[in-house]
């Protein structure tokens, strides 16, 4: 079946520093891909939709210059927190949809983010 | 086996029992549904899905309900095992444009 990797599990970083998490699919070309973003007990909200090759689509109240996505290929997609403070400490999660239209919609593993 | 009408935050069953979690979607334009199981720690993982053309569909042990007039989805889990705990989300595809994810409810098995 389909895989999205994602990259990295978990990292910790200082407030004021940017962190870029990576999510690829292994096995298959996305040209749509998607960031969301979850807090402890609470449901997965949509951030953004990555286009390859265009803007991402940004869903109302994300800022999109604090939420950077980076689509450069039909298998790798990036999303850069720049300035981190702690609010934006949370569990990130990618989701990878393939080109073929089989398999629906693929999740990777997510990321932890934690901002000192 | 335990059944709710509405949409619950948790639910816990015995080990044996039916579980059925519910979900109510937003979109009535929403063409495909899709029940996640999502671990803590990990990223969601696809049980079953459905799409708005039919109204029932069985997996392995798992059993998804849609019913259009009211906007309602459900997932049933037959022989309920320990390792069936864990938060279930149902999602909506609103036309091919992105999933969006309802409220999670806790499944909790004791054996």
């Amino acid at each position: 079946g389909a895989v999205v990797s994602q990259h990295p599990s978990w990292v910790i970083c200082k407030s004021g520093t940017s962190v870029k998490i990576e999510c690829r699919s292994l096995d298959f070309q996305a040209t749509t891909m998607f960031w969301y973003r979850q807090f402890p007990k609470q449901s997965l909200m949509l951030m953004a939709t990555s286009n390859e090759g265009s803007k991402a689509t940004y869903e109302q109240g994300v800022e999109k210059d604090k939420f950077l996505i980076n689509h450069a290929s039909l298998t790798l997609s990036t999303l850069t927190v720049t300035s981190a403070h702690p609010e934006d400490s949370s569990f990130y999660i990618c989701s990878a949809r393939d080109d073929r239209g089989v398999d629906g919609y693929t999740f990777g593993s997510g990321t932890r983010l934690t901002v000192v | 086996g335990e059944s709710v009408g509405l949409h619950l935050p948790t639910l816990s069953v015995q080990e044996g029992d039916n579980s059925i979690i519910n979900c109510a979607y937003s979109n009535s334009a929403s063409d495909y549904f899709i029940w996640y199981k999502q671990e803590s720690g990990k990223g969601p993982q696809f049980i079953i899905d459905i799409r708005s053309n039919m109204d029932k569909r069985q997996g392995q042990r798992v059993t998804v309900l849609l019913n259009k007039t009211v906007k309602h989805l459900s997932l049933q889990i037959a022989a309920t095992q320990p390792g069936d705990s864990a938060v279930y989300f149902c999602a909506e595809d609103q036309a091919g444009t992105a999933l969006i994810f309802g409220k999670g409810t806790t499944l909790s098995v004791s054996s």
